[in-house]
């Protein structure tokens, strides 16, 4: 079954500071994995999206690292700030049958900043 | 990219009664979808919306209790029938230019059911 989890389910960090975000995935076959921005009343927007050849992607303040082989990725946000509060969605992409393509989601990481 | 309006934003409803969530894309697109966005857990894909042809549910999920509308690329409905509290959650029009292309979401539409 395709699944993908994320870690830590929550975080707290003050501003200015950096932080990590941990997606791990069983989805196959892999297409290609987008780390989303959910803000409290909105939906989802995209901040990156991994293929299976790209090992870093960054997007100002925003990286993202992908390890195929171990089926992880990271998404680092540097020098946070207050507008970074939020719930960042890990999606990966998987081959459906023919040429779809079915997305699965995890359930995120809410990420609180403080001043 | 693709600009979703998603309207009511938050309505909190009568059990029983039926809700009727509307999704407006400002370009034709190909798909769209619905999805559900419960509290602490991930979107869950409810059907595809397809214009012309009734839409293609996921397991789990029913026409006759979220009947799906497409009459056109850049419109479509979703109602809740019938509602319980167990409906209560976040409901999202998602659309995508290609199968592997990046999704836009609309801003969501949260449904109470009291």
């Amino acid at each position: 079954k395709n699944q993908v989890e994320q870690s830590p389910q929550s975080l707290i960090i003050l501003e200015g500071k950096n932080c990590t975000l941990q997606c791990n995935y069983t989805v196959s076959p892999f297409s290609n994995l987008r780390w989303y921005k959910q803000d409290t009343g909105r939906g989802p927007v995209s901040l990156t999206i991994m293929t299976f050849s790209e090992n870093t992607k960054s997007n100002g303040r925003y990286t993202a690292t992908l390890d195929a082989d171990t089926k992880q990725s990271s998404l680092h946000i540097t020098a946070s700030q207050l507008s970074d509060s939020a719930s960042y969605i890990c999606v990966v992409s998987a081959i459906s049958g023919g040429s779809n393509y079915k997305l699965t989601f995890g359930k995120g990481t809410l990420l609180t900043v403080n001043p | 990219s693709a600009v979703i309006s998603q309207k009511p934003s938050r309505d909190i409803c009568q059990r029983g009664t039926s809700l009727t969530i509307q999704c407006q894309v400002d370009s034709q697109v190909t798909m769209m979808f619905w999805y559900r966005q419960q509290p602490g857990q991930s979107l869950t894909l409810i059907a595809t919306a397809n214009q012309g042809s009734e839409a293609t549910y996921e397991s789990g999920f029913v026409i006759d209790k979220f009947p799906i509308s497409r009459p056109n690329l850049t419109f479509s409905t979703l109602t809740v029938s019938n509602m319980s509290p167990e409906d209560s959650s976040i409901y999202l029009c998602s659309v995508r230019t290609g199968w592997d292309s990046e999704a836009f979401f609309g801003q969501g539409t949260r449904l109470t059911v009291v």
